[in-house]
């Protein structure tokens, strides 16, 4: 079955530590994202990538990073840079970098703080 | 900058009845497309209805049926006959360039 996989579902961070969220998908799409979720606030876009070996910031990249060296890979990097990293994360790949086009979600991962 | 709001942080309905869950957005982009995103207890993001703005015919899919309104940039939801698997978050979204934009979300409980 074609999708998206997120790993893993609950990621803990200690004080001072990066952490590395898994995105991979097997849909073909040229575009992956994405997006942090709190409560309250929907969808905030962190990075999105349209081809491999390129990426974008969005609206909140500060304090992550992200690589796109596999057509089907999308790691996001949470970095110690980041303050308030507590949320959950949404990955989502799309055929074309468009606003047209529907994006599909992966199941997500919660991160929490030690 | 693209903004879309969703006015109804929580909404409630009984089985087998009708809900409309409002969205309003602001663009200034003539070619736009617009979206309904259910977000269930499971947390998967599923789509549940796609507009395009050029197009005035509303979008439906079985039960789930848009109000578009261009001209107020009014993008409603209306879900007939409720059923307990409807019982989720519920994102408007509007996509332009690049980007989705999501409002901040709409809790609808459905309640038998």
């Amino acid at each position: 079955d074609g999708g998206i996989t997120q790993s893993p579902k609950y990621l803990f961070r200690k004080e001072g530590q990066n952490v590395t969220l898994s995105c991979e998908q097997n849909l073909n799409h040229d575009a992956m994202y994405w997006y942090r979720q709190d409560p309250g606030q929907g969808l905030r876009l962190i990075y999105y990538s349209q081809i491999v070996n390129d990426f974008q910031k969005g609206d909140i990249a500060e304090g992550y990073s992200v690589s796109r060296e596999k057509k089907e890979s999308f790691p996001l990097t949470v970095t110690s840079a980041q303050k308030n990293p507590t949320a959950f994360y949404l990955c989502a790949s799309s055929p074309r970098t468009s606003g047209r086009e529907t994006q599909y979600f992966g199941p997500g991962t919660r991160l929490l703080v030690l | 900058a693209q903004t879309v709001t969703q006015s109804q942080p929580e909404m409630s309905v009984q089985e087998a009845e009708t809900v409309t869950l409002s969205c309003t957005y602001d663009t200034s982009e003539n070619n736009y497309y617009l979206f309904w995103y259910k977000q269930p207890p499971s947390r998967q993001m599923i789509l549940v209805i796609r507009q395009e703005a050029y197009k005035q015919q509303n979008a439906t899919e079985n039960r789930f049926s848009v109000n578009f309104q261009k001209a107020a940039k009014s993008f409603s939801l209306k879900i007939s006959d409720s059923q307990l698997g409807d019982t989720a978050m519920y994102f408007c979204a509007s996509g332009y360039g690049n980007k989705l934009v999501f409002g901040a979300g709409t809790i609808l409980r459905v309640k038998s």
